[in-house]
This record gives structure tokens, C-alpha cells and sequence, in this order.
């Protein structure tokens, strides 16, 4: 089955880390860049980050620069988004996005919840 | 960076409207850009790539079209299952949203 599935979300406190994951299958995952994109609670869509297909580039939105690294697993079929010093702000669901150029699929997200 | 602007933000219209949303981009993107829906609690879905053109299974009353700064996204017969929030993204530079245009019905 053709699927992205992410994992990780939770409540955490602002300033602390937090690492999701999302898990592809059905396809070839190590010929595809990959992206995080972030959806506050009821609000737009935000790019967050891209990683190239071997891992050899990225690139981050500015509201993450220094917080936020991604990362692939091109063996496991998985990609990650650590997420250091948390901040109320990032709160969001988080999906992950196939695509080098548009995204044409995508995952069901996983929330993420930064409160004291 | 490249900002997207969309308009309007939201659109009433009734089950067989023909409905155009505006994008802009802040700068030249050529033609690098892309269409989303997004339903409720969904993840968005691809309509629309490098501004024309149809994703694969998406119904033929959707169509794009602009270049440089301007696009339009058109559905031509609204339907029932079309209500929901729609994206357009640049990926000219690097990858920017527009804030969405949210599709009521009226």
C-alpha cells in the first residue's frame, strides 16, 4: 500500500525536544525528496523543511532555522523532523510530503502541542 | 522569499457555480505552481501542477492557468464534494503556501 505515516506528536513543554518520524511504504522512498509541512490549528499550510532524495541537501523555513533538522532513513523507508527548543508557536499537526516539485502525497499528520 | 497571496479568502457559492480563486506571487514564478484541496481533518490533496496541468483522477471541471505572478484556479460546475479549502504553492523557490481560500456553500 502507497502510504506516509507519521509518529512522535505529543504534548511537550516549551524548550524541549521533541523527534517525529514518517514511516513510507509502496513506493520508492529513496528516489523521492522529501518535506515536513506544519498546520496550526485552524490555520493554512506551512512549509517547514525539505530533504533531497540521498540526503545530500536541505533546506528549512525561517520560523525553524537552528531549531528544527531533518533527516532520512533511505534504508528503513523513514524520515524524521527533530524538533529542539519548542516553542508555543510550533504548535501544529505536522505532515510529511512526497514531492520534488509538488507535493503528491502526503501523510495524515501528527499533532504536536507545546504548553506548559 | 516569495510570498503567495489568495483571493478571495472565503467564496459562497451554490452547487453548480463556476467558481475562480486568484493567486499572486510576490515575484516571477513562471509557471511553478501548484493547487491543493484540503476537506476537514484530511490531508490536502494535489489538483493541479506546474499551473495547468491535472493530477491524475482529479475531475476535468478543475483547470489552472497564469504564469509570472498571476494564477487562477477554476472549477467550472461546483459540486458537492468541492466545498473545502483550497492552496495554491510556489515551487519556483524553494516552496511557499498561499493563506487558503475557503469554498461555503451558499
Amino acid at each position: 500500500q502507497v502510504q506516509l505515516v507519521e509518529s512522535g506528536g505529543g504534548v511537550v513543554q516549551p524548550g524541549r525536544s521533541l523527534r517525529l518520524s514518517c514511516a513510507a511504504s509502496g513506493f520508492s522512498f529513496s528516489t523521492y525528496a522529501m518535506h515536513w509541512v506544519r498546520q496550526a490549528p485552524g490555520k493554512g499550510l506551512e512549509w517547514v523543511a525539505v530533504i533531497w532524495f540521498d540526503g545530500s541537501r536541505k533546506h528549512f523555513a525561517d520560523s525553524v532555522k537552528g531549531r528544527f533538522t531533518i533527516s532520512r532513513d533511505n534504508a528503513n523507508n523513514t524520515l524524521y523532523l527533530q524538533m529542539n527548543g519548542l516553542r508555543a508557536e510550533d504548535t501544529a499537526v505536522y505532515l510529511c510530503a512526497r514531492g520534488s516539485e509538488a507535493f503528491d502525497m502526503w501523510g495524515q499528520g501528527t499533532m504536536v502541542s507545546v504548553s506548559s | 522569499d516569495i510570498q503567495m497571496t489568495q483571493s478571495p479568502s472565503t467564496l459562497s457559492a451554490y452547487v453548480g457555480d463556476r467558481v475562480t480563486i486568484t493567486c499572486r506571487a510576490s515575484q516571477s514564478i513562471s509557471n511553478w505552481l501548484a493547487w491543493y484541496q484540503q476537506k476537514p481533518g484530511k490531508a490536502p490533496k494535489l489538483l493541479i501542477y506546474k499551473a495547468f496541468n491535472l493530477e491524475s483522477g482529479v475531475p476535468s471541471r478543475f483547470s489552472g492557468s497564469g504564469s509570472g505572478t498571476e494564477f487562477t484556479l477554476t472549477i467550472r460546475s461546483l459540486q458537492p464534494d468541492d466545498f473545502a479549502t483550497y492552496y495554491c504553492q510556489q515551487y519556483n523557490t524553494y516552496w511557499t503556501f498561499g493563506q487558503g481560500t475557503k469554498v461555503e456553500i451558499k
